[in-house]
């Protein structure tokens, strides 16, 4: 069974950093490219970052460029968002997701459980 | 960036309805949509990829129609379980986008 499990998430003053992990079990991970949306609670889906399966290749929107860096490490099967310059409307809850294929970014399912990131002074 | 419209932001439904939910692209995305059902308090969940392919797991009451523009989810007898919110989104280039979500409501 394909198993996602986040974490990291806490609160944070703006202009800080913090760094969540997401740990995969259960299938090939680097096989496949992986992806972050995030959620303000209540609220819509946003796509955070999607990364290839090697690696080489990140893709971010706009919001989050040059601010967030999405990295994996295959020998530990464990993606990681390192999230700096944090706004306040940055908070929300970071999902991550296995992509369909390899180079991405594209359909992902499934996805783990979530974990909040709060930026407040 | 693309646009994704749905519609309607609401609907409420009763078990054993058909309910119809749409999604409108700002331009042509071909089969590049996709849906996913969150249930409250859980992670979203993949439904439809590439516009009407059912994903494992999935039950055949849920359908996905479309291409280009306009979208469409159907549920063809809506359960007890599938009272949560849907969202289509596109991965025809980045940045992907969702639309806005449907919330299906007990009537």
């Amino acid at each position: 069974e394909v198993q996602l499990v986040e974490s990291g998430g806490g609160l944070v003053q703006p202009g800080g950093s913090l760094r969540l992990s997401c740990a995969a079990s259960g299938f090939t991970f680097n096989n496949y490219a992986m992806t972050w949306v995030r959620q303000v609670p209540g609220k819509g889906l946003e796509w955070v970052s999607t990364i290839s399966d090697s690696g080489a290749t990140t893709y971010y929107p706009d919001s989050v460029k040059g601010r967030f860096t999405v990295s994996r490490d295959n020998s530990k099967n464990t993606l990681y968002l390192q999230m700096d310059r944090l706004r306040a409307d940055d908070t929300a809850v970071y999902y991550c997701s296995k992509d369909w294929d390899s180079s991405g970014p594209n359909w992902s399912d499934p996805w783990g459980q979530g974990t909040l990131v709060t930026v407040s002074p | 960036d693309i646009q994704m419209a749905q519609s309607p932001a609401s609907l409420s439904a009763s078990v054993g309805d058909r309910v119809n939910i749409t999604c409108r692209a700002s331009q042509s995305i071909s089969t590049y949509l996709n849906w996913y059902q969150q249930s409250p308090g859980k992670a979203p969940r993949l439904l439809i990829y590439a516009a009407f392919s059912l994903q494992s797991g999935v039950p055949s009451r849920f359908s996905g129609s479309g291409v280009g523009i306009d979208f469409a989810l159907t549920i063809s007898s809506l359960k007890p379980e599938d009272f949560a919110t849907y969202y289509c989104q596109q991965t025809y280039t980045t940045p992907l986008t969702f639309g806005g979500g449907t919330t299906v409501e007990i009537k």
